[in-house]
């Protein structure tokens, strides 16, 4: 079964500060990964997704991220924050193809962009 | 367009009970999924639901807990005899279908607490 390990639990930055979340994936045959965002009182959102292709995928709010294979990884990084983007992160993983249909997600990364 | 949307979106119960969720996928989604998301154990996956084919029960952590799916729409999760550790968000996601490439798209959510 597939694991899915956010390293972070809670970064804290100033705004303008450069931000970069690590995701590391366990499964051994080909994913789909996906990261989601859940701001304070909202539901969850999706934030970008990786299918195949470039593996440096682009996302709503200037978020990106990039699939690197070898390491397993699909870290998500954004140049400048600002305080609109404190919220909670999740990162999320399914085999793809076939039949599968559960996504796996991390414990997730709290984010706190201070003013 | 109209996203998932769940009902109550909250719901505090006394330890014993039973209690009904509902979800209202967007329309046209085929596929229906149910996770829970609670402190220390993150989202975890409870049951799925794809066009007319037998449920997927796999995630239901005890058979308190049973889903249904009338007409492939709306689908209601119940608990019953509701035990505090059951206290959690529940979720319910929605999507094409699409076998590991189908995006998932989450509701609100219903907060549970169980006194």
């Amino acid at each position: 079964a597939q694991s899915v390990s956010q390293h972070n639990h809670h970064v804290i930055l100033s705004e303008a500060a450069s931000l970069e979340l690590g995701c590391n994936y366990s499964y051994g045959g080909t994913v789909n990964l996906f990261w989601y965002v859940q701001y304070p009182g909202q539901h969850l959102q999706l934030l970008l997704k990786y299918f195949s292709g470039d593996p440096l995928v682009k996302g709503i709010k200037g978020f990106e991220a990039e699939f690197i294979k070898s390491k397993f990884s699909f870290n998500l990084r954004k140049p400048s924050v600002q305080w609109s983007d404190t919220a909670e992160y999740f990162c999320a993983v399914i085999p793809s193809g076939g039949s599968n249909y559960k996504l796996t997600f991390g414990k997730g990364t709290l984010l706190t962009v201070n003013p | 367009g109209a996203g998932v949307s769940q009902s109550p979106s909250n719901k505090v119960t006394e330890k014993g009970k039973d209690v009904e969720l509902r979800c209202d996928p967007i329309s046209g989604h085929t596929a229906l999924y149910w996770y829970r998301q609670s402190l220390g154990q993150g989202l975890e996956f409870l049951i799925y639901f794809q066009g007319n084919s037998a449920p997927d029960k796999s995630g239901l952590p005890s058979d308190r807990f049973s889903a249904e799916r009338t007409g492939g729409s709306v689908s209601t999760l119940t608990i019953q005899r509701t035990q505090q550790e059951d206290s959690a968000v529940y979720l319910c996601a929605s999507s094409t279908g699409l076998a590991g490439g189908g995006t998932q798209y989450f509701g609100p959510g219903t907060r549970l607490l169980v006194l």
